[in-house]
């Protein structure tokens, strides 16, 4: 069983829509944090989180510390969108991290 | 943000030669480098970790002697893939970050394609 959970796997949404992608992990973190990668490969942090919610343009992340879980929504969901979003964790502050499967993310015109 | 780069972007080889690939952080000081591979339609696998001016850590199955990593400054490390097999195509990736700090930055990755 993996340490880093996300579901659903693959997501196909129509431009403009409201997407979550959830993150379950199964022991305490020092930190969650949410990645992006479009097709050519690059990895883009996205967001750091240990509590509460961050929000950068229309992309929020939220944590819930007691359930040890996460999401990350985006509204108004558009093409450019689309990548495999991943959820990674730190289980000590500054060490190495465990990732989540990834979410395949197509948002269709 | 910190910037991390990678070089080169891809390269290609012929089997049983040996390929090195670079990860700089640009503007901090990166004490700690990783070193990840991943598999088309996989997640990142972490192979090692590096801290400057030691040795590097290695994963459970990964090889010390195969994938050879340098972190001799604070703003470069270096994994050489030796005698390079198909098998060892891949997409590598590296993050950093400084001493303390959570925030991991991670480089491009550098496509691999062994013939």
């Amino acid at each position: 069983k993996n340490e880093v959970e996300q579901s659903p796997q693959n997501l196909t949404a129509q431009e403009g829509e409201f997407i979550t992608i959830n993150c379950s992990y199964s022991v305490g973190i020092s930190a969650l944090h949410w990645l992006q990668q479009h097709p050519g490969g690059g990895i883009v942090s996205l967001f750091m989180l240990s509590s509460g919610k961050k929000k950068h343009g229309r992309l929020i992340a939220t944590i819930n510390i007691q359930e040890k879980h996460s999401s990350l929504h985006i509204t108004a969901s558009h093409p450019r969108d689309s990548a495999v979003y991943i959820c990674a964790v730190g289980f000590t502050s500054g060490s190495r991290l465990t990732f989540g499967e990834g979410t395949q993310l197509t948002v269709n015109p | 943000g910190a910037v991390v780069s990678q070089h080169p972007s891809r390269v290609i080889c012929k089997s049983g030669t040996s390929v090195k690939i670079e990860c700089r952080s640009l503007d901090f000081q990166a004490t700690t480098m990783f070193w990840y591979r991943q598999f088309p339609k996989q997640s990142l696998m972490l192979m090692a970790t590096s801290n400057e001016g030691s040795k590097a850590t290695y994963e459970q199955g990964v090889e010390k002697d195969k994938f050879l990593i340098n972190h001799a400054s604070l703003t470069l490390s270096t994994l050489t893939v030796t005698s390079a097999h198909p098998e060892d195509s891949s997409f590598y990736i590296c993050s950093a970050n400084s001493m303390g700090q959570e925030t991991q930055y991670f480089g491009p990755g550098t496509r691999l394609l062994v013939l």
